[in-house]
């Protein structure tokens, strides 16, 4: 089956431009992740949703970054007025429950360059 | 409030040998703790979780990994190392509290010479 999937792959940004990111997660999967890979670190935690409703936003770095999911599939993460320090792998996981222990499925990643 | 310690940024080992890649983490509250590999320009792919069965856990490709409650570690090994081995190796932590809210080690490198 199909896993998740990201659009685009590549993004490269001038400064100050605003870029939306899409993520469509496994079919039926309850909880959605976005987090944020800095070149030669680990993945940090950005946003959570369980269906369309946004848990937890803790990881957002700042007000320019939001992220949505309206009917409780596709994502979308959107970044206003990019900086530099916004370059940066975008990766979105799935998981098919909230449970806890539920192990993450991850998408190939959006790489933004902002210039 | 959890976090992840992986020794040793890059890890080097010759075909057939043994691979051991360090986990140690910190939790306030029973942990779930997991490994994913991650290869050039691709997601991360699960490779192998705890979830407070056996605390010996078996997964792909040959792998395992040990919690060890009292060393607070889940370090992975593989008893004989292949090409196809040589990816990005990252350990996860999560818990009950957190609704699977994972935190993630900065990773291993695995170099696998012939």
């Amino acid at each position: 089956g199909a896993g998740v999937s990201q659009s685009p792959r590549y993004k490269v940004a001038k400064r100050g431009q605003d870029v939306a990111l899409r993520c469509d997660p496994i079919s039926g999967h309850v909880s959605l992740f976005w987090y944020q890979q800095a070149l030669g670190q680990g993945p940090e935690f950005l946003t959570y949703f369980q269906n369309e409703a946004q848990l937890d936003k803790s990881g957002l770095p700042s007000d320019r970054f939001f992220a949505e999911r309206p009917e409780g599939s596709v994502s979308t993460l959107k970044i206003q007025r990019t900086q530099q320090e916004d370059s940066a792998v975008y990766l979105c996981a799935s998981s098919p429950t909230a449970a806890e222990g539920s192990p993450l499925h991850f998408g190939n990643g959006t790489r933004l360059t902002v210039t | 409030a959890q976090s992840v310690t992986q020794l040793g940024s890059h890890v080097s080992v010759s075909e057939g040998a043994l691979v051991l890649l360090r986990c140690n983490y910190s939790s306030s509250v029973p942990p779930y703790l997991f490994w994913y590999v991650q290869y050039p320009n691709q997601g991360l792919q699960l490779l192998l979780k705890y979830t407070s069965a056996a605390t010996l856990v078996k997964g792909i490709n040959g792998f395992e990994a040990e919690f060890k409650k009292s060393e607070t570690s889940f370090h992975l090994t593989k008893p004989s190392a292949h090409m196809s081995d040589a990816a990005e190796y990252f350990c996860a932590v999560s818990a009950y509290t957190n609704a699977g809210k994972s935190t993630f080690g900065d990773g291993t490198t695995l170099t696998v010479k012939p």
